[in-house]
């Protein structure tokens, strides 16, 4: 079946450093979905990515959606406390179909 | 409502007991999800609803869980006989049509099989 597989697993990150993380799907995603969740909390979703090649940016946030649209990545860029979280990536096997989760990025942030 | 609600936010059950979880979603969304999420770990799929019919019900770990959502809003997440293997966070996500669109998730309940 689908998989989607997440590297780090854990990253540990000195306060306002850069870092990314990438998120690996084993089949072709019609698009591609962030979510983040503070330790205690609920996913939450951060965006949605659907064209190939696609880049979006939030603030210090910029996500990418590779060529063969079976690839992600999230750059965070001067990262802050409030970084802190485990970041999840996401992707449904066809259009309208149930999502798939990565086993998610942990981040530290080092004050 | 304004959010997705789940109810109880805790359950504690004795092994082989019936429980009942449950989700109220976010007025007009359509569809609904149940994921499981295991410490450290991503969420998992369980069901799904499009309104009141269970499309896919691939993710229930056994025949002891059950799913409903007998008037396309409310759901009911219904696992008997637990065991401790069930404990986890259980989480019900809505979204507004066929899950092209990000999900908003409930504050889930954490069930601890003793």
């Amino acid at each position: 079946g689908q998989q989607v597989m997440q590297i780090p697993q854990y990253q540990h990150v000195q306060e306002g450093e850069d870092f990314t993380t990438y998120c690996n799907s084993s089949t072709t995603l019609s698009n591609i979905q962030w979510y983040k969740q503070r330790p205690g909390g609920h996913p939450v979703f951060l965006i949605q990515l659907v064209k190939s090649g696609e880049v979006k940016k939030q603030k210090r946030l910029t996500f990418q959606f590779g060529e063969a649209k079976k690839n992600s990545s999230l750059h965070i860029t001067a990262t802050q406390t409030t970084d802190v979280g485990t970041y999840f990536c996401a992707g449904p096997k066809a259009a309208g179909n149930k999502l798939t989760f990565g086993g998610g990025t942990r981040v530290l942030v080092k004050p | 409502g304004a959010g997705v609600s789940q109810s109880p936010r805790y359950k504690v059950a004795k092994r082989g007991q019936d429980v009942a979880l449950r989700c109220d979603p976010i007025s007009g969304h359509v569809s609904l999800f149940w994921y499981q999420q295991a410490l450290g770990q991503g969420p998992e799929f369980l069901t799904y609803f499009q309104n009141e019919a269970q499309l896919d019900k691939s993710g229930l770990p056994s025949d002891r869980f059950f799913a409903e959502r007998p008037e396309g809003s409310v759901s009911t997440l219904k696992i008997q006989r637990t065991q401790q293997e069930d404990s986890a966070v259980y989480l019900c996500a809505s979204s507004l049509v066929q899950g092209d669109y990000g999900y908003t998730f409930g504050s889930g309940t954490r069930l601890t099989v003793v």
